[in-house]
């Protein structure tokens, strides 16, 4: 059974770079895309960015300045960095899975909290 | 960028039938996937390409929809089926939208 598997961040100060990474187990991880969701406290979920295996990325314009989404095909996983953070950067970050443009899969969710 | 509406909150007695709804101008050219959020959790699919459902999601949950509009329907609602439940489509350019989220009370 596929799994994903959050690890890294934890407490930021304004105008760190978040880092996350997505493990994937238990199944293929070619032929899909990786997806980078986030959730505010106000519990709208937004959408980051994707990338492919290829390493073809697509990002959410709102961050397109800060972010960067990498993949490591031999490792099975994908990365979230997000710099400049401020205090609205505070949320539950996820990884999914994208199949057939929607999210299958999700991650357990990490807290990233900004604070100074 | 487009936008997709969702009712904030909405609320259903055991065993009725309940519709949540999802407007958008994305709707008219991407299909909707639905998502159930129980706290503490992270999201779940209960619908694909409008009307899918994966493999483990009960049949009390169905997906239609038509024009720039994504409905979820849950037929005999549960006590469990109480949640926030949110809506995606795809955009322009290949980005991610997802609905403001709907909290339904059972």
């Amino acid at each position: 059974q596929v799994q994903l598997h959050q690890l890294g961040a934890g407490p930021l100060r304004p105008s760190e770079t978040l880092s996350l990474v997505c493990g994937v187990s238990g199944g293929s991880f070619s032929a899909y895309r990786w997806s980078w969701i986030r959730q505010s406290a106000g519990k709208r979920l937004e959408w980051i960015g994707e990338i492919i295996d290829s390493g073809i990325t697509f990002y959410n314009p709102s961050f397109r300045s800060r972010i960067s989404i990498s993949i490591d095909t031999s490792k099975n996983q994908f990365s979230l960095h997000l710099n400049s953070v401020t205090a609205a950067d505070t949320a539950v970050y996820y990884c999914a899975r994208v199949y057939t443009n929607a999210f299958d899969l999700w991650g357990q969710g990490t807290l990233v909290s900004v604070s100074s | 960028s487009s936008e997709l509406t969702q009712d904030p909150a909405l609320s259903v007695a055991l065993g009725q039938t309940v519709t949540i709804t999802c407007r958008g101008d994305s709707l008219r050219t991407y299909y909707a996937s639905w998502y159930q959020q129980k706290p503490g959790q992270a999201p779940t699919l209960l619908i694909y390409s409008r009307s899918t459902r994966p493999s483990g999601i009960p049949d009390r949950f169905s997906g239609s929809g038509s024009g720039n509009t994504a409905s979820l329907t849950i037929t005999g609602t549960r006590a469990e089926d109480e949640a926030d439940y949110f809506c995606h489509s795809r955009d322009r350019g290949d980005q991610g939208l997802f609905g403001g989220g709907t909290k339904l009370t059972v």
